[in-house]
């Protein structure tokens, strides 16, 4: 089947790090990504990993993947108040065309 | 560079009206999709367009259908609206593989009343 599942809320305090976790089932996806949704907007592609590799670092952000577990996280450093957001996590499914399957999202708040 | 653009932003229509959606992809991309996200949840895939013809479709029913132009824009069309279609849609637009993800639009906010 085809399922992403995350947590839904985070709270953390400016400055700490983020970390967003994220299950998916589907073993032969290729691609998993994480988007970024700020209110009354529309996705914003943060990073992605391919899936032949554990770990994927991009400035403040580093992506580990399990892939034996089919388990995705999103570490934010030094968390600042412009990080909060829903992100989401996605896995991209190749059926005749591909598409992407995307968890609820989790509500990230950063307290000052 | 314009990325996905989609018109209109916003939109509110009644029950049983019929509502047309547009979007424009990011240049140089020739592969659109159209997403359905209802308040509070995360985006569904509802189909996507490649070489002017439908390649993939999700769990949606008949009323939902699509377009894709020459030009690669393409057009989502919703019949018979319902309460339950009230939702944001996202055009997303990628090259066929879409290897390096998927380069979304701001979505058109459709409420049925």
């Amino acid at each position: 089947g085809e399922d992403v599942e995350q947590s839904l809320f985070l709270s953390v305090r400016e400055g700490d790090s983020s970390v967003i976790n994220c299950t998916y089932t589907d073993s032969s996806s290729t691609y998993l990504y994480w988007y970024k949704q700020e209110p009354g907007a529309g996705l914003q592609l943060l990073t992605y990993i391919f899936s032949n590799m554990d770990m994927k670092q991009d400035q403040r952000l580093t992506v580990l993947l399990n892939k034996k577990d089919k388990h995705l996280s999103l570490r934010i450093a030094d968390t600042q108040t412009g990080d909060s957001a829903i992100y989401f996590c996605a896995e991209f499914v190749y059926n005749q065309g591909g598409k992407l399957i995307f968890g609820q999202g989790t509500e990230l708040s950063v307290k000052p | 560079d314009a990325g996905v653009t989609q018109s209109p932003t916003h939109l509110i229509k009644t029950r049983g009206q019929q509502v047309t959606l547009r979007c424009s992809p990011k240049s140089g991309h020739d592969t659109v999709s159209w997403y359905q996200q209802a308040l509070g949840q995360g985006p569904q895939f509802i189909f996507q367009y490649y070489e002017e013809e439908e390649r993939q479709r999700g769990n949606f029913p008949d009323r939902f259908s699509g377009h894709q132009f020459p030009n690669y824009s393409s057009e989502l069309n919703v019949n018979a609206l319902l309460l339950g279609d009230s939702a944001l849609y996202l055009c997303a637009s990628s090259f066929p593989t879409a290897n390096y993800g998927y380069t979304f639009g701001s979505g058109t906010r459709l409420t049925v009343v």
